[in-house]
């Protein structure tokens, strides 16, 4: 397996400009989570799917932010508009058999990250 | 709301040095617990895990974590560390939903 899948690796935009972010998830698995890894405020999950559906977004920073799953096999998270303090690497990862009756026994498989910097 | 505290945000060791990382959560039911180690540059990728049965945990690369219910801990070992091991290792809880809590994070830095 290809393992989770991110596009593009590396993303330097302008301030104002739409960041969209790619992710290809393993394939099988039924839930994906869009993290954001800063220095200063380290992993923080910014919301979840479970067979396609957005189960919390509550770490969503703001509004600019939005993610969408249309399929099994993809997933987006766009930035509109972008700023500097979004500058940061943006993971995916995928769970197996994710969700309640799962009990949270499945680990989550990393992509590589996209690492975006907004001047 | 649960939470997990790793208690030491970088650690400085020379190779053959015994690690112990800290891990706290809490959370009174029922855990799954998981140690994930992030090389530099590198995306995060799973150490070991906890279920049930054997609090004691063997992982890859000769980690161990031991789960210690009384005191809502999942404290990561190595008894000889190597400069190979310097990374970010990451504590992560799951009380049964679909969401897992990840601790802040401790950078390990191995001298040669």
């Amino acid at each position: 397996d290809a393992g989770v899948i991110q596009s593009p690796r590396h993303e330097v935009t302008e301030m104002g400009q739409e960041v969209t972010l790619r992710c290809k998830p393993i394939s099988g698995h039924n839930s994906l989570f869009w993290y954001r890894q800063t220095m200063m405020r380290g992993l923080e999950l910014l919301i979840y799917f479970n067979n396609n559906v957005p189960i919390d977004d509550s770490g969503m920073p703001e509004d600019r932010f939005s993610a969408k799953m249309p399929n099994a096999s993809f997933s987006t998270l766009k930035i509109q508009p972008s700023e500097p303090r979004d500058s940061a690497v943006y993971f995916c990862a995928s769970s197996a058999r994710g969700g309640l009756l799962a009990g949270g026994r499945y680990e989550q498989y990393f992509g590589p990250g996209t690492r975006l910097t907004v001047t | 709301a649960q939470s997990v505290s790793q208690h030491n945000h970088h650690v400085i060791l020379s190779e053959a040095a015994s690690l112990e990382l800290g891990c706290n959560y809490s959370y009174g039911g029922t855990v799954n617990l998981f140690w994930y180690v992030q090389y530099p540059g590198q995306h995060l990728q799973l150490l070991l895990k906890y279920f049930s049965g054997d609090p004691l945990v063997k992982g890859i690369k000769g980690f161990e974590a031991e789960f210690i219910k009384s005191k809502f801990s999942f404290n990561l070992r190595k008894p000889s560390v190597q400069w190979s091991d310097t990374a970010e290792y990451f504590c992560a809880v799951n009380t049964g939903g679909f969401k897992t809590i990840f601790g802040a994070g401790t950078r390990l830095f191995v001298k040669a």
